[in-house]
């Protein structure tokens, strides 16, 4: 059984870098084909992809978000990490991560953790 | 530009069916989508992968009332004998080389 659980701050300073923590279970990030990507949504807005992560660590941006983001993982630990840098109000969202099948599309969805952004 | 588009919004009354549609720009027309379902409150959940030529791959206990389709750059997801608990967000998703690309987002009501 595929699971996935984001953890990390709640509320972060403007300008502050947010680090979020996605742990995995029901696979190996070791495992040829896995991926483990982040996608965020705003309040009341749509989903946004912003990196992905595979087994082999390659990784893949948002070209928008690109400069900003810092996609690794810790095979042993079973964990993906996003950075996201100079954190803004605009930042604010519920941060999903979700594992990748090797054909591409997300298959699986963590519970999404809520990020605030505010001084 | 690999881009998806739905419509914002769709309705339909308890135990009909609905049809909502994804549609990709002209240049990826022949390109896998798959839905995801949003309901109040929670995370997404994967419903299915909808193929160009229509054949389908379902999410774990997707029930048989979730169907997907295909004709040309717009790809369907098919809800019948609508329940109350559908009542959701739905959203499609594409990728391509080193890109993944969500729509907007159909809100569907039961009526």
């Amino acid at each position: 059984q595929v699971t996935l659980k984001e953890s990390g701050p709640t509320l972060v300073k403007p300008t502050q870098t947010l680090t979020l923590t996605c742990t995995v279970s029901g696979f190996s990030l070791s495992t040829t084909g896995e991926g483990v990507g982040w996608i965020r949504q705003p309040p009341g807005e749509a989903l946004e992809w912003l990196a992905i992560i595979y087994w082999n660590d390659g990784k893949r941006h948002s070209p928008s978000l690109k400069t900003r983001l810092t996609i690794t993982k810790d095979t042993s630990k079973d964990q993906v990490v996003l950075s996201i840098s100079n954190m803004d109000a605009e930042d604010t969202a519920t941060y999903y991560c979700a594992h990748v099948n090797s054909s591409g599309w997300f298959d699986y969805w963590g519970p999404g953790t809520l990020v605030t952004v505010s001084s | 530009q690999l881009v998806v588009t739905q419509s914002p919004s769709a309705s339909a009354s308890l135990g009909a069916s609905v049809k909502l549609t994804c549609t990709l720009d002209s240049g990826h027309s022949t390109y896998a989508i798959a839905w995801h379902q949003q309901q109040p409150g929670k995370g997404p959940r994967y419903l299915m992968k909808v193929n160009n030529d229509g054949s389908h791959t379902k999410g774990d206990g997707i029930p048989d009332r979730f169907s997907g389709s295909s004709s040309g750059a717009e790809r369907y997801l098919t809800i019948s004998r609508l329940q109350s608990e559908d009542e959701a967000d739905y959203y499609c998703q594409s990728w391509g080389t080193g890109i993944w690309v969500f729509g907007g987002g159909t809100k569907l009501t039961v009526l």
